[in-house]
């Protein structure tokens, strides 16, 4: 699966939209790009995913650009409650068990 | 509540002894993982089960042995283990096959000490 590169760190202010970068530029045609985040000392919950066209669910919206290169997802009202670790990760549907593999992702701290 | 329970929540340990921790999902999937989360470092999967056959082992030493008995329980013994396996353990689950949606459910983690 390809690698993705996120900031380590980003700051929001509480009912702003945070958007969170991430980076893809090795992914292929058959990859896809899903976003989970941890809260402290808690297991990583999923967010969304998405192929190439943009999604949007309750929780947020995946904006990937043309060339898949590059993603951002987007939390439209960031809530204190949104503070956390978030990840971007590549995988494809051949991947074999199913596995995720994850980086060190983007520590989100919303701030009142 | 993700539809994961994980037992116990916390667990200290010496290095003789041996322990073992326990995981349960109600979401019906029939693929369950366990990760491993070290302190300042990225969730590393350790092993992974589909319809109870363990398909992924990643070069996880025996000190570390797991048991699926059935689709909804999945165990990880543990014993002699060091200082350095003190961490966060995490169990998820998924269905599989998944189609386009592949999530994994994960439960809370046991946070593992060993003295």
């Amino acid at each position: 699966d390809a690698k993705t590169t996120q900031p380590p760190s980003m700051d929001c202010a509480e009912g702003r939209a945070a958007n969170l970068p991430c980076n893809h530029s090795t992914i292929s045609g058959n990859e896809y790009v899903y976003w989970y985040r941890q809260i402290h000392s808690q297991g990583p919950q999923y967010i969304i995913h998405g192929l190439k066209n943009n999604e949007t669910n309750e929780m947020a919206s995946l904006i990937i650009t043309e060339d898949r290169k590059s993603s951002t997802l987007i939390l439209p009202h960031a809530t204190l409650r949104d503070t956390a670790v978030y990840y971007c990760i590549v995988r494809s549907l051949n991947n074999a068990g199913n596995m995720l593999t994850f980086g060190g992702g983007t520590r989100l701290m919303v701030k009142p | 509540e993700t539809g994961v329970t994980q037992t116990p929540r916390h667990l200290v340990m010496g290095m003789t002894n041996k322990k073992s921790l326990k995981c349960e999902q109600h979401l019906g999937h029939n693929a369950m993982y366990w990760y491993k989360q070290s302190a300042k470092k990225p969730l590393e999967l350790m092993f992974v089960y589909n319809f109870k056959e363990q398909t992924e082992n990643n070069s996880v030493p025996s000190r570390f042995s797991p048991e699926c008995p059935n689709s909804s329980h999945l165990f990880l013994h543990l014993h002699t283990l060091q200082p350095e396996d003190s961490a966060l353990y995490l169990c998820a689950s998924s269905q599989v096959p998944h189609g386009t949606s592949s999530e994994q459910y994960f439960g809370p983690g046991t946070r593992l000490t060993v003295t």
